[in-house]
């Protein structure tokens, strides 16, 4: 079946630092991808969405690609602030039904 | 923007009891969705709805059931809960999935 895969668990950063996140992706099909963000005690909140007609999405200084040959799909962000710290996922569409989220990045950033 | 509303916020439940978790949406989506988040897990589909009257089940159905009588309101309903039901719970709606606050429950 559709999955996806976050491999970094925990990231821990300082203000500033560059951000990378790294996510893969198996399905059969060419889908819509997003980057939802959760911060503590709220409910995750779409960040980035990505279709395969755009191939990138840019939100809020977030940078997400979009690669179809190696089925990734990484956010980045240049230079984050102590305010980015909270939980990412990555987030397959499976067209029409719900969505299947990867287990999450737990960003920290320090001042 | 979408608002999802979720009651109660907090729940502490005992083993076997029955409990019912509310949501409701006032921006008239069709689509409404009950999820799960676990330490290790991410977000796990439990039960979705195309409309009123209609339920799926997700990933993980076994152990709940749901309703959706109306547009707005969709409820996750715990016949006879169990301590490993303790989790958090999320609503969502919209094919985009806004999601409520979330409901903590804990099944002692």
């Amino acid at each position: 079946g559709d999955s996806v895969t976050q491999m970094q668990g925990q990231v821990t950063l300082s203000e500033d630092d560059f951000l990378f996140i790294n996510c893969t992706y198996s399905t059969t099909w060419y889908p819509t991808l997003f980057w939802y963000v959760q911060y503590p005690g709220e409910g995750p909140q779409l960040l980035l969405k990505v279709t395969t007609a755009n191939n990138k999405g840019i939100s809020r200084g977030f940078e997400a690609t979009y690669d179809k040959g190696t089925t990734s799909f990484h956010l980045q962000k240049a230079s984050v602030q102590e305010s980015d710290s909270a939980v990412y996922y990555c987030v397959l569409d499976q067209g029409g039904r719900a969505l299947i989220f990867g287990t999450g990045t737990t960003v920290s950033v320090s001042p | 923007e979408a608002a999802v509303t979720q009651s109660p916020r907090n729940k502490v439940a005992v083993t076997g009891g029955k409990v019912t978790l509310s949501c409701n949406q006032t921006n008239n989506h069709n689509n409404m969705y009950w999820y799960r988040q676990d330490t290790g897990h991410g977000l796990r589909l439990i039960h979705y709805s195309y409309g009123a009257g209609s339920t799926e089940k997700g990933d993980i159905p076994d152990g709940y059931k749901a309703s959706r009588p109306s547009q707005e309101n969709f409820s996750l309903i715990l016949e006879l809960a169990t301590p490993s039901q303790t989790s958090v719970y999320f609503c969502a709606s919209g094919d985009e999935q806004y999601f409520g606050p979330g409901t903590r429950l804990t099944v002692l």
